[in-house]
């Protein structure tokens, strides 16, 4: 079973519709992280999370929005969706447990989300 | 400004030959650096970090050296494989409070038998 999972893989929507994006995980991890990537930008970090009562913004996230449900969820929204957010979307989580893996991420499958 | 350079084009090299990556930065000073490796359609994979004072890191086939006064961490792939093809990212991490990681975009690896 995979660690880290995002609903939906795919998606298709209209300028103006709300859209949530799903991440679970079965890791046990206290911190998660949403970025998104566009071709030759790299990914770059919409919000990110240390715990259930701990939400910050990262380097992109007007226009976004989060909700940490809890220590495995954490989901993404997009309010009023527009074009240019159409982009390829990561879910990850860190521990810093163990000197080895110091911050090291575990990725999601990603989302691919249109916005026509 | 603050910037990470990886080559954009894609890197074709023969099986059996070493594939060498280069992951530039400029007016940031990473405590340590991370690579990645990201198949099509599939989320990054950690594969190695290496500390600001270490100078050179092995797993296996990997070595990633780290030049902090040039600001350059170079990937090693030895003997490589057509199953290393695959796009390489270099993260930096920037220490205080957070420890955010910064991305490169990538360098797409082509091994050819």
């Amino acid at each position: 079973d995979a660690d880290v999972t995002q609903t939906p893989r795919n998606r298709i929507t209209k300028t103006g519709k709300r859209i949530m994006l799903e991440c679970s995980q079965t890791k046990g991890h206290d911190r998660m992280y949403w970025y998104r990537q566009d071709p030759g930008l790299g990914l770059r970090l919409i919000y990110y999370s240390f715990d259930v009562k701990d939400i910050n913004k990262g380097e992109i996230s007007d226009g976004y929005s989060v909700s940490r449900q809890a220590q495995a969820k954490f989901s993404l929204s997009l309010e009023s969706a527009i074009p240019n957010q159409t982009a390829l979307y990561f879910c990850a989580t860190s521990d810093l447990a163990g000197e080895s893996s110091y911050n090291e991420q575990f990725f999601g499958p990603g989302t691919r989300l249109t916005v026509l | 400004s603050q910037k990470i350079e990886q080559n954009s084009e894609a890197l074709n090299i023969q099986e059996g030959k070493t594939a060498t990556l280069t992951c530039n930065y400029t007016n940031y000073s990473p405590a340590y650096l991370q690579w990645y490796r990201q198949d099509p359609g599939r989320g990054p994979v950690f594969l190695l970090l290496i500390r600001e004072n270490e100078k050179e890191k092995r797993k296996e086939r990997l070595k990633v050296t780290f030049d902090t006064t040039l600001k350059q961490s170079l990937f090693h792939i030895t003997a490589s494989q057509p199953a290393d093809s695959a796009t390489y990212l270099c993260a930096l991490v920037i220490s205080g409070g957070y420890n955010k990681l910064i991305f490169g975009a990538g360098t797409r690896l082509a091994v050819h038998p």
